[in-house]
């Protein structure tokens, strides 16, 4: 079990660029959650998938933003057109399907500044 | 929709003193409830849970928390903090949203 790896952990990205994140849940975890955290807040939930199939999107979530889990391993997050709010702490994390009220395991993050 | 309150937005405390980090909960069903700590940088890792039984929940780094549903409150406690303790703490929820719900921290500065 090498827990929940997100890459990269940094990126600074000009405003109006795309930008795309990388999540590896743990191998046997079928749900896979994606997270955004902006200074001095709690995690606020933004999508999240079981297996390949995305099953829930925020409002958070604009067109901006899309989220794929293409094999129902690891998944990515893709930014286009950044902006200078979209500048936060995003996380991923993963849980089994059927013990996913047992609590997340939280990768890293990555923190994306948009300048 | 549940949700969570963190009464206290930043708690200091000297090392060795006790502490106590106080969240609400807001629900019509049953909930499960969580705490996190999150270190500078990092993700966020799963100090402890409750799911039902016991109302005293032990975690690790010898935190607990006491559900109070009476109260709908899940306050995290330390008997005796350490530098190292100085963190973001958030309160989580899980309920029928099928997904966590989290409150929006509580830091613990701790200082000699």
């Amino acid at each position: 079990d090498t827990g929940v790896s997100q890459d990269p952990r940094h990126k600074i990205t000009k405003r109006g660029q795309n930008v795309t994140f990388r999540c590896d849940p743990i191998s046997e975890h079928n749900r896979l959650y994606w997270y955004r955290q902006t200074l001095g807040q709690g995690p606020e939930f933004l999508t999240y998938f079981q297996n390949e199939a995305q099953l829930e999107k925020s409002r958070l979530l604009s067109d901006r933003f899309s989220a794929e889990r293409p094999k129902g391993s690891f998944s990515t997050l893709e930014i286009q057109r950044t902006e200078q709010g979209d500048s936060a702490m995003y996380l991923c994390a993963s849980s089994p399907r059927d013990r996913s009220f047992y609590g997340y395991t939280f990768g890293s993050g990555t923190r994306l500044t948009v300048v | 929709a549940q949700s969570v309150t963190q009464l206290d937005s930043q708690v200091p405390v000297f090392e060795e003193a006790p502490v106590e980090l106080r969240c609400n909960y807001s629900s019509s069903v049953s909930v499960y409830l969580f705490w996190y700590v999150q270190y500078p940088n990092q993700g966020l890792q799963l100090l402890l849970k409750y799911l039902s039984g016991s109302t005293l929940v032990k975690g690790i780094n010898g935190f607990e928390a006491e559900f109070n549903k009476s109260q709908t409150s899940f306050h995290l406690r330390k008997p005796s903090v350490h530098i190292s303790d100085t963190a973001e703490y958030f309160c989580a929820s899980w309920g029928t949203a099928s997904k966590l719900t989290f409150g929006t921290g509580t830091r613990l500065q701790v200082t000699l």
